[in-house]
């Protein structure tokens, strides 16, 4: 079945430091693509989407190229500030007939 | 445009009772989604439903349930509730089923503690 997989956390970074986080994903046909973001004590919300290959998702600086040819749909950031703390999901969607498919999450803390 | 609204937002429990949250969402949607997140285990599917059927259920005993009503409001159900149900219970709604590449947008979640 269709599957994600990404880097396990936790990360720490600096403020200003470039972000990576890795997500590759199984699944026939063509997916669309996600990325979540849960800051402390809330829900889930929408960071960026894909829907085809090679769009690219991007918001508050953050952006994800969906790459067919690699499976992959990894998280960049330029410059994280502190504010960026939280979990980040990767997720795929691509059947009516069976749910959004999370990866496990990756925490990333921002240190000053 | 009013988000997921989820209640209760925390509640505790005693073993052996049962529960029942409540999840409305977002005007005009008509798929729900729950979650179950705890630190061990992360975020785990337990069910969907899509104009008042459920599409998709996770791996979870019979003692998790859920329904859907006419307005797509959702309830979902626990019973004889056990130490380990201690989680955030998330739920989420989007237009159409969840894995056709509809984004679902998640409430802030119901914080369960089983003592």
């Amino acid at each position: 079945g269709d599957s994600v997989t990404q880097m396990e956390g936790p990360v720490t970074l600096s403020e200003e430091a470039f972000l990576t986080i890795n997500c590759t994903y199984t699944a026939t046909g063509y997916p669309s693509l996600f990325w979540y973001v849960q800051y402390p004590g809330e829900g889930l919300q929408l960071l960026l989407k894909a829907t085809k290959a090679d769009d690219k998702g991007s918001n508050k600086g953050f952006e994800a190229t969906y790459r067919k040819e690699t499976t992959s749909f990894h998280l960049e950031k330029g410059s994280v500030q502190v504010s960026d703390s939280a979990v980040y999901f990767c997720a795929l969607g691509n059947s009516g007939n069976t749910p959004l498919v999370f990866g496990k999450g990756t925490r990333l803390s921002v240190i000053a | 445009k009013a988000g997921v609204t989820q209640t209760p937002r925390y509640l505790i429990k005693t073993r052996g009772q049962q529960v029942t949250l409540s999840c409305s969402p977002i005007s005009g949607h008509r798929s729900v989604s729950w979650y179950q997140q705890t630190p061990g285990q992360g975020l785990q599917f337990l069910f969907e439903y899509f104009s008042e059927t459920q599409r998709n259920k996770g791996n979870f005993p019979g003692r998790f349930s859920g329904r859907q009503f006419s307005n797509s409001r959702s309830e979902m159900n626990v019973s004889t509730l056990e130490l380990g149900d201690s989680a955030l219970y998330l739920c989420a709604s989007s237009m159409g089923p969840s894995g056709s590449g509809n984004t679902i947008y998640f409430g802030e979640g119901s914080w369960l503690t089983v003592v």
